[in-house]
């Protein structure tokens, strides 16, 4: 079966500090790739998506993801917190299954910022 | 913009009660998703539709069951509920048949808890 790996349940930075959140999946073929975010009580917002145009990504709120194939990565990275980056994020691939691309979520990481 | 509203917001059932989550979206998606979200299990998928009027099995279905009552509505049954379905309920829509590179859209979540 195929699978998505979120390295951490918790990652704790000071805010300023460099943010790195790890993905790996597990595929025979290219699959899409998603990042998302969840702030408390609400649902999730993309935060940025693999197009296969680039391997780095630019995404939303100063967040980037680079996809490397040979490592089956898709890692998340903030060159500096901030206190409002403090959420729950979800790596998701989308895998074949009978004709259509099911999307499959990481157990996710939560990133705490420290003042 | 209301993009996808799921109700009821919160909800407290007793052991073999059943009821029905509600899930609309508009913004014309031909796809739509249930997940169940856990305390360090991610989001898992309870069934989807990849288009309007056909339903498949996710990774968690037992104990539920759904209606794709039109492109723009997507219910959640439980028939009887049980303690261990006691989650979060995320309703979700994609723009593309399947979820070929289109990322998810998501409602804010129903809070279940059965006694």
């Amino acid at each position: 079966a195929q699978s998505v790996t979120q390295l951490g349940s918790h990652v704790s930075v000071s805010e300023g500090a460099l943010v790195l959140l790890r993905c790996n999946y597990s595929s025979s073929v290219p699959p899409y790739l998603f990042w998302y975010v969840q702030y408390p009580n609400q649902g999730l917002q993309l935060l940025l998506k693999y197009t296969s145009a680039a391997t780095l990504v630019k995404g939303i709120n100063g967040f980037e993801a680079e996809f490397k194939k040979s490592e089956t990565s898709f890692h998340l990275t903030k060159p500096s917190a901030h206190m409002s980056d403090a959420a729950e994020y979800f790596c998701a691939v989308s895998f074949l299954s009978g004709g259509s691309y099911i999307p499959t979520f990481g157990r996710g990481t939560s990133l705490i910022v420290h003042p | 913009n209301a993009g996808v509203t799921q109700t009821p917001k919160f909800q407290v059932l007793k052991t073999g009660q059943s009821m029905t989550l509600q899930c609309a979206q508009d913004m014309n998606h031909n796809s739509m998703y249930w997940y169940r979200q856990d305390p360090g299990m991610g989001l898992r998928l309870i069934y989807y539709s990849a288009s309007e009027g056909t339903t498949d099995k996710g990774e968690v279905p037992n104990g539920y069951n759904v209606s794709r009552l039109n492109k723009r509505e997507f219910s959640l049954r439980l028939e009887s509920a049980a303690p261990s379905q006691t989650s979060v309920y995320f309703c979700a829509s994609s723009e593309a048949r399947g979820a070929y590179n289109s990322p998810l859209h998501f409602g804010n979540g129903t809070r279940l808890t059965v006694t």
